[in-house]
């Protein structure tokens, strides 16, 4: 079936250090991928996104590049903030005959930034 | 810029209690979903809706779940017997078909 595991949390890290959270995906099809992220109190924004092989993600310095070879999908910063503080959820979506592009969440990594 | 917004923001129920979740999903859009997260646990897809019909469920999504869309613009989860397991928080999702899913802020749901 189709799933995505990413790396366990909390990661707790200092202002200004590199970020690196793992994904990695098992997917019958050719999926789209996602990092979600879900700061307190909110619902799910979408971070960033890439739909074929190669493709790299950015947005608010976070960047992630889909490895069809290593079937994964990391998610990356150089520099936190504490305003980074959320939680982040890797997720794909495959076509459904029906129409329906559900998305197949990981368990989400806490990540926690102190000054 | 449009949102998703979802009421209650939290519903306490007891056991074999029936519960309304509701969602108003972005106007313009044609794909409505809800998932579930239950504490600690992995968001779970739960169920599609595309043109006033589901489009599809989940193992999850038995017979005690329902969704509607009844007047155009709210969509709502009905549990009409809820179960401990039920406790989870609860996320719509309106779509376009392009682009991404936009979420709203939830509804967490204890049954005790």
């Amino acid at each position: 079936g189709n799933s995505v595991t990413q790396m366990e949390g909390p990661v707790t890290l200092s202002e200004e250090a590199f970020l690196t959270i793992n994904c990695t995906y098992t997917a019958t099809g050719y999926p789209s991928l996602f990092w979600y992220v879900q700061y307190p109190g909110e619902g799910l924004q979408l971070l960033l996104k890439a739909t074929k092989a190669d493709d790299k993600g950015s947005n608010k310095g976070f960047e992630a590049t889909y490895r069809k070879e290593t079937t994964s999908f990391h998610l990356e910063k150089g520099s936190v903030q504490v305003s980074d503080s959320a939680v982040y959820f890797c997720a794909l979506s495959l076509p459904y005959q029906g129409g329906s592009e559900k998305l197949v969440f990981g368990k989400g990594t806490k990540l926690t930034v102190n000054p | 810029e449009p949102e998703v917004t979802q009421t209650p923001s939290h519903q306490v129920t007891q056991m074999g209690q029936e519960v309304i979740l509701r969602c108003v999903p972005i106007s313009n859009h044609l794909y409505f979903y809800w998932y579930r997260q239950i504490l600690g646990q992995k968001v779970e897809f739960l169920v599609s809706f595309y043109n006033n019909e589901i489009s599809e469920k989940s193992e999850i999504f038995d017979d005690q779940f329902s969704v509607e869309r009844p007047d155009g613009s709210n969509f709502t989860l009905k549990i009409r017997s809820t179960k401990l397991e039920d406790s989870a928080m609860y996320f719509c999702a309106s779509y376009a078909g392009v682009g991404e899913q936009y979420f709203g802020p939830g509804t967490r749901l204890t049954v005790t």
